[in-house]
């Protein structure tokens, strides 16, 4: 069972462009959404998070946009610049502990 | 922010030996820590939760006599994969807790 659905597996934006990711869940329990990045042979490295009590969360470029009622979740990449060229990985969980990871999306942003 | 390492970051091993990868946390205490595996181009598979002074716990289907884990300090955890086969190729990945979740850089195992 995927608990954490991700779209789409692969992103080609180019630069200056708005990269959106999305994300839906199934467990009502879960409440701490990170999104994370990975760079080919590197750990993921946490972006930003989000729990449900807020709707939008921004940081610099990234902003994590959250949909309770239909337990959803987006990660936006403003003004997407070639170093942001990653794998991106939406999780979800409950309370600081484990979470599910989504399949992750492959973002190549063009010059 | 927290650092988290690994070691080694990549080993190559004959099948039927064992390997031992460390995870440490640089510059926090971690009383949980995660241990992932990674096949290419696929997400992370949670393996087992690893808690200081106290037996792992595992995902369903993961071996634990196969993926013995120790976490003997707040700041130190280990997975040994016994007798290791080429299908236990893989990256694996841990994570240590500290309020949010601090990967470390991986470790690329290749099983001959």
């Amino acid at each position: 069972q995927q608990q954490v659905k991700q779209s789409p597996q692969s992103l080609i934006v180019q630069k200056g462009g708005i990269s959106i990711i999305n994300c839906a869940y199934e467990n009502t329990a879960f409440d701490y959404f990170p999104w994370y990045q990975q760079f080919p042979g590197k750990g993921p490295a946490l972006l930003i998070a989000i729990r449900p009590d807020v709707s939008e969360k921004k940081e610099g470029r990234f902003t994590i946009s959250f949909n309770k009622s239909a337990k959803q979740f987006s990660l936006h990449i403003m003004d997407s610049q070639p170093g942001d060229s990653a794998t991106y990985f939406c999780a979800a969980g409950g309370g600081y502990q484990k979470v599910t990871f989504g399949i992750g999306t492959k973002l190549q942003v063009i010059p | 922010g927290a650092v988290v390492s690994q070691h080694p970051s990549w080993v190559i091993c004959k099948s039927g030996t064992s390997v031992k990868i460390e995870c440490r946390s640089l510059d926090f205490q971690a009383t949980t820590m995660f241990w992932y595996r990674q096949f290419p181009k696929q997400s992370l598979m949670l393996m087992a939760t690893s808690n200081e002074g106290s037996k792992a716990t595992y995902e369903q289907g993961v071996e634990k006599d196969k993926f013995l884990i120790n976490h003997a300090s707040l700041t130190l955890s280990t997975l040994t994969v016994t007798s290791a086969h080429p299908e236990d190729s893989s990256f694996y990945i841990c994570s240590a807790l500290d309020y949010e979740q601090y990967f470390g850089p991986g470790t690329r195992l290749t099983v001959t």
